[in-house]
């Protein structure tokens, strides 16, 4: 079975730019979540989509969107990049069921904003 | 908001010893899921081993076990007979029951060293 595929697995962008960050979730699996990784922040929760809705929202700026298509892939989208978006950015999908716990990550994407 | 809290950025431990990782957390909620993720250098997270906060006994995978202490919102690690593989950043993680949201909130994270 394979497992979370994020793509690219690096990026480098210039400030001003956008990006958009794809993450082909575990088949069967509904939910997907998306995380971004820094040195400073830690893990902070950016959204989850469920069924092509966006189930929850972490607290980021606008400039940050996502989306999910019907198979359950879903892509990120970051506008206007900052030097401070620079960051790994990791995606996690589940079955999204009550009870269901696991989680399972990709490898994440590196961008760096230059 | 619920919080995460590792208070030891970096721990180290020699090879077939054991070792403890410290997490707190805090939360209104009464049930919930605790989690442990390992992140080696491939920055791939795995998950350790998973406590639902209904459940009393310790949950146990293999070499790993944790002692959960819900009235004092304490969830540690402890592994036992480090290995060599086992070193990498560990994260401690919460999700709520309620909302059926995926959400993790997840703290700063210890880095493990194993020594030979």
């Amino acid at each position: 079975k394979a497992g979370v595929t994020q793509t690219p697995r690096y990026l480098i962008k210039t400030r001003g730019q956008q990006v958009t960050l794809s993450c082909s979730p575990i088949s069967g699996h509904r939910s997907v979540s998306w995380y971004q990784q820094t040195p400073g922040q830690g893990l902070q929760f950016l959204f989850e989509y469920f069924s092509e809705t966006q189930r929850n929202k972490g607290n980021f700026p606008g400039r940050f969107s996502g989306r999910q298509f019907s198979n359950s892939r879903s892509e990120m989208n970051v506008s206007t990049l900052e030097l401070g978006d620079s960051a790994l950015y990791l995606c996690a999908s589940s079955l999204g069921r009550v009870g269901n716990t696991e989680a399972f990550f990709g490898q994440g994407t590196r961008l760096t904003v230059v | 908001a619920q919080t995460v809290t590792q208070s030891q950025p970096e721990m180290s431990v020699q090879e077939a010893e054991t070792v403890t990782l410290s997490c707190t957390y805090d939360t209104s909620e009464s049930d919930y899921y605790l989690f442990w993720y390992k992140q080696p250098p491939s920055r791939q997270m795995i998950l350790v081993i998973r406590q639902e906060a209904y459940k009393q006994q310790n949950a146990t995978e293999n070499r790993f076990s944790v002692n959960f202490q819900k009235a004092a919102k304490s969830f540690s690690l402890k592994i036992s007979d480090s290995q060599l593989g086992d070193a990498a950043m560990y994260f401690c993680a919460y999700r709520e029951t309620q909302g059926g949201s995926e959400k993790l909130v997840f703290g700063k994270g210890t880095k493990l060293t194993v020594n030979p």
